[in-house]
């Protein structure tokens, strides 16, 4: 079982709206409600942003919202600011390997 | 608020063994589950093994079945993880997280830097 499929890296200038994909299977991110995303700053441990899809752990910013449709899963970070330049993983319970995360996507705030 | 606090880093040589660990806090400990996650330099996030709860069974990815032995101490909140047959590319940040629930990773720890190196 490989890692879920994100892309490198996404950009957007301050104020825009960007979306970060994960594609997996029908054994993990098709299957199940139970996407995460994860926040990464250089150096830093990862920070839980997104669970179940599309809930918002308390503290974590309006801005940020998930959903799913089939084996793809998104992020979606509207009004991009500075503070969001950061590498974001998805994760997903697996049927096959227990959980699976994305390969990770860096995303850059021009 | 839970917190979970890693030991030190740590440096061995190829085919050596290392013993990680993470104390947790804040939280009944045995209502928690507890993973191990490994980022290599520059690379992504690979989940390594789960503990369960009570009574604590444990799951390892398939790749580190065999090589990784997870434990736990319920007396001092602790679970430890120890990676032997050490090679190179086991360098690598290893993060303890923690959950209430098995489908995310709510809480992490701040890491542990192993380097192995010859």
């Amino acid at each position: 079982q490989s890692a879920l499929t994100q892309p490198a890296s996404v950009s957007g200038s301050p104020g825009q709206s960007i979306t970060i994909s994960c594609t997996g299977t029908s054994s993990d991110v098709g299957g199940y409600a139970y996407v995460s995303w994860y926040q990464q700053y250089p150096g830093k441990a990862p920070k839980l942003i997104m669970y179940h899809i599309d809930y918002r752990p308390s503290g974590v910013s309006t801005r940020f919202s998930g959903s799913k449709s089939g084996n793809s899963a998104s992020l979606t970070i509207s009004g991009l600011q500075a503070e969001d330049e950061a590498d974001y993983y998805c994760s997903s319970y697996s049927r096959t390997v227990n959980y699976v995360f994305g390969t990770g996507t860096k995303v850059t705030v021009l | 608020q839970v917190q979970l606090v890693q030991s030190g880093a740590e440096v061995k040589k190829p085919g050596a063994s290392v013993k990680i660990s993470c104390k947790a806090s804040g939280h009944t400990f045995t209502n928690l589950f507890l993973h191990w996650v490994r980022q290599a330099p520059g690379q992504g996030l690979e989940w390594m093994a789960i503990l369960k709860l009570s009574p604590g069974d444990i799951d390892y990815a398939q790749r580190f079945e065999g090589r990784v032995t997870v434990t736990r101490d319920t007396s001092t909140s602790t679970v430890y993880m120890e990676v032997s047959g050490l090679k190179t590319d086991d360098s690598a940040v290893y993060f303890c997280a923690g959950s209430p629930g098995w489908y995310s990773f709510d809480y992490w720890g701040q890491g542990t830097l192993v380097t192995v190196s010859s």
